[in-house]
């Protein structure tokens, strides 16, 4: 049963640490995609990568945010140092780009952030 | 730019009881549209997706959605409710012009309660 994995789980951390958050999209998918959800701004789009270059991140804070894909098998998104608006659940996604079509995203569990 | 409204924060109906969740979009060509399940402490599930073709789509769990180019609308539909079905639905669309930059944007969110 293919699926996103994502961990941890669940993080709770104090301001001004780096958090790092990891992500095995589902083998084969070459696009990958990372949003935040909160209650006041819903989902929100920060980053996504085709082939494990990065194509947009303009919805990410640039000074602590960065998400990187080191291999088709791990995609990591690091705030340092976090602070508590950080606080939220991180969502990873994958899908399959191809012949100028994309599938559906495939998400996985979340990462439930705690900064306090 | 795209965007999707989901008008209602809350729908509650009764359990064997038709249900809809409704869903209006702006995209500035012909757009995909999907429709994606959150339970409680889990990620987004895929319901359902309209890309072209006959207007109704069938998905997951009984779930069906119509498309409604002269409303703009995909509103999610089934015919009759179980509990378990309980869940924050998401409505969202992409729009599929080459070079678009954007990915999926959601909705807001609608906290379906079907009641017992």
């Amino acid at each position: 049963d293919a699926r996103v994995t994502q961990t941890p789980r669940d993080k709770v951390t104090e301001m001004g640490q780096e958090v790092t958050m990891r992500c095995q999209p589902i083998l084969g998918h070459n696009t990958v995609f990372w949003y935040r959800q909160t209650m006041m701004q819903g989902l929100e789009l920060l980053a996504y990568f085709r082939n494990r270059a990065p194509l947009d991140d303009s919805g990410m804070p640039k000074d602590r945010f960065s998400a990187e894909m080191p291999d088709a098998t791990l995609a990591t998104l690091k705030i340092q140092p976090s602070e508590p608006r950080d606080s939220a659940v991180y969502f990873c996604a994958s899908g399959l780009y191809h012949s100028g079509t994309n599938t559906e995203a495939f998400f996985g569990q979340g990462t439930r952030l705690t900064v306090v | 730019a795209q965007s999707v409204a989901q008008p209602e924060d809350q729908v509650n109906v009764a359990e064997g009881n038709p249900l809809t969740v409704k869903c209006t979009y702006s995209v500035s060509g012909n757009p995909y549209l999907f429709w994606y399940v959150q339970y409680p402490n889990r990620g987004l599930q895929f319901l359902l997706k309209y890309i072209t073709g006959d207007n109704l789509v069938k998905g997951s769990y009984g779930f069906e959605a119509e498309f409604n180019k002269s409303q703009t609308s995909f509103h999610l539909k089934k015919p009759s409710a179980l509990v378990s079905d309980s869940a924050l639905y998401f409505c969202a669309v992409r729009d599929p012009v080459k070079g678009s930059a954007r990915q999926l944007t959601f909705g807001s969110g609608t906290q379906l309660t079907v009641l017992p």
